[in-house]
């Protein structure tokens, strides 16, 4: 069964940083492209970054170009996005997909939660 | 940059109902378009992909129709557990946006 289980958000302080993690399983990583999309409370969905399958081409969002970073780590089936400059408006619940392939963007992880407050 | 506009932002029908959504592409996406449930507090559901074709395991009462510009999501006849809100989004090119979401109530 396909899992994406994704990790490291807490409350950081504005201008602080956070590295999420999304671990996959149950599927051969390598050979998908991989999004982060962000939903902030009580808000649509909003997708933040696009890598493929060998990192060779990235995608952000304009309202995280040049603070955040996405890589992967195909080895060991992980997924990163390494956010800095945090605002505010970054607070958000952070979810991990897969795709997009034959399926679209399927599955989802569960998502984990950044808040980025004084 | 693609633009996704979903109508209408909420609706509120009956069990039993037939209930229609539409999502409409600033431009041309071909097929490329999917379809999402989303309840509270849980991550979003894949329910269609190329703008027709239904993932497993989701009810045959959800269908989707539509190519180019428009597009729509039918649930057949309406069910408690349907209560959710609904997001298209393409992913003809980058970015892949989302429709600004339909939140559906059961009267």
């Amino acid at each position: 069964e396909v899992h994406l289980v994704e990790s490291g958000g807490g409350l950081v302080k504005p201008g602080g940083s956070l590295r999420l993690s999304c671990a996959v399983s149950g599927f051969t990583f390598s050979s998908f492209g991989m999004i982060w999309v962000r939903q902030a409370p009580g808000k649509g969905l909003e997708w933040v970054s696009f890598i493929t399958s060998t990192s060779s081409d990235i995608y952000y969002a304009d309202s995280v170009k040049g603070r955040f970073t996405v890589s992967r780590d195909n080895a060991n089936n992980s997924l990163f996005l390494q956010m800095n400059s945090l605002r505010a408006d970054d607070t958000a619940v952070y979810y991990c997909a897969r795709g997009p392939g034959l399926k679209g963007y399927e599955p989802w992880g569960q998502g984990t939660l950044v808040t980025v407050s004084s | 940059d693609i633009q996704m506009t979903q109508s209408p932002s909420s609706l509120s029908a009956s069990v039993g109902d037939r209930v229609t959504i539409t999502c409409r592409a600033s431009q041309g996406i071909g097929n490329f378009l999917g379809w999402f449930q989303q309840k509270p507090g849980k991550a979003p559901k894949s329910l269609i992909y190329a703008a027709s074709s239904l993932q497993s395991g989701v009810p045959s009462r959800f269908s989707g129709r539509g190519s180019g510009t428009v597009f729509t999501l039918t649930i057949s006849s309406l069910q408690p557990e349907d209560s959710a809100t609904y997001y298209c989004q393409q992913y003809y090119g980058y970015p892949p946006a989302f429709g600004g979401g339909t939140k559906v109530e059961i009267k």
